[in-house]
């Protein structure tokens, strides 16, 4: 089986502050973990993904995240949002398996 | 490259109507999915399809129907809309299975259907 919880499904933060967009997974075996982004009236953007290589994945738009084991989770981080970055952003995973199951999403907000 | 293209972007429907929702992408994909987007939720999965004449049901096909004629067409049928159904739709497609190396799929915009 597969899963995967994201906490907080409002995030807000200021322009230049760090963001944290957190997601844990469920998993039996070796998960396969994406982060994607959905801008307003559009389809969603691979963020980035993590496929078992290195466990701190780098990102498109200054983003990445860090696979825990440990911890089952793979939280998304950014150092210093900007306000392009408003947007919905969605955790997803697959063992291998099965499609993809994708979160319930968080919005994030950049207040100037 | 136009990537994944689905139509119409916007549709409103009373109960009972029938309409379907196109998908194509010129990409060559084998695989192709179509899932749902309600308010609040992430993605379910309605159908997917590993290649020209093959679909399967995924976690939420009820009231749906799917055909896979050509490797660029995935359409989408709703035959007696309900209010349930209304919802954010998007389409997406990739080289392999999702499953495989994680690979990545590529999505539509979306199209927005309301039943009334």
């Amino acid at each position: 089986a597969q899963s995967v919880t994201q906490l907080g499904s409002h995030v807000s933060v200021s322009e230049g502050a760090l963001v944290l967009l957190r997601c844990n997974y469920s998993s039996s075996v070796p998960p396969y973990l994406f982060w994607y982004v959905q801008y307003p009236n559009q389809g969603l953007q691979l963020l980035l993904k993590y496929t078992s290589a290195a466990t701190l994945v780098k990102g498109i738009n200054g983003f990445e995240a860090e696979f825990k084991k440990s911890e089952t989770s793979f939280h998304l981080t950014k150092p210093s949002a900007h306000m392009s970055d408003a947007a919905e952003y969605f955790c997803a995973v697959t063992t291998g398996r099965r499609a993809l199951t994708f979160g319930s999403g968080t919005r994030l907000q950049v207040q100037p | 490259n136009a990537g994944v293209t689905q139509t119409p972007k916007f549709r409103i429907l009373k109960i009972g109507q029938s309409m379907t929702l196109q998908c194509t992408q010129d990409m060559n994909h084998n695989y192709m999915y179509w899932y749902r987007q309600d308010p609040g939720m992430g993605l379910k999965l309605i159908y997917y399809s590993v290649g020209a004449g093959i679909t399967d049901k995924g976690e939420v096909p009820n009231g749906y129907n799917v055909s896979r004629s050509t490797t660029e067409d995935f359409p989408l049928r709703l035959e007696l809309a309900a209010p349930s159904q209304t919802s954010v739709y998007f389409c997406a497609s990739s080289y392999t299975p999702q499953q495989i190396s994680g690979n990545t799929i590529y999505f539509g915009e979306g199209s927005w259907l309301t039943v009334v």
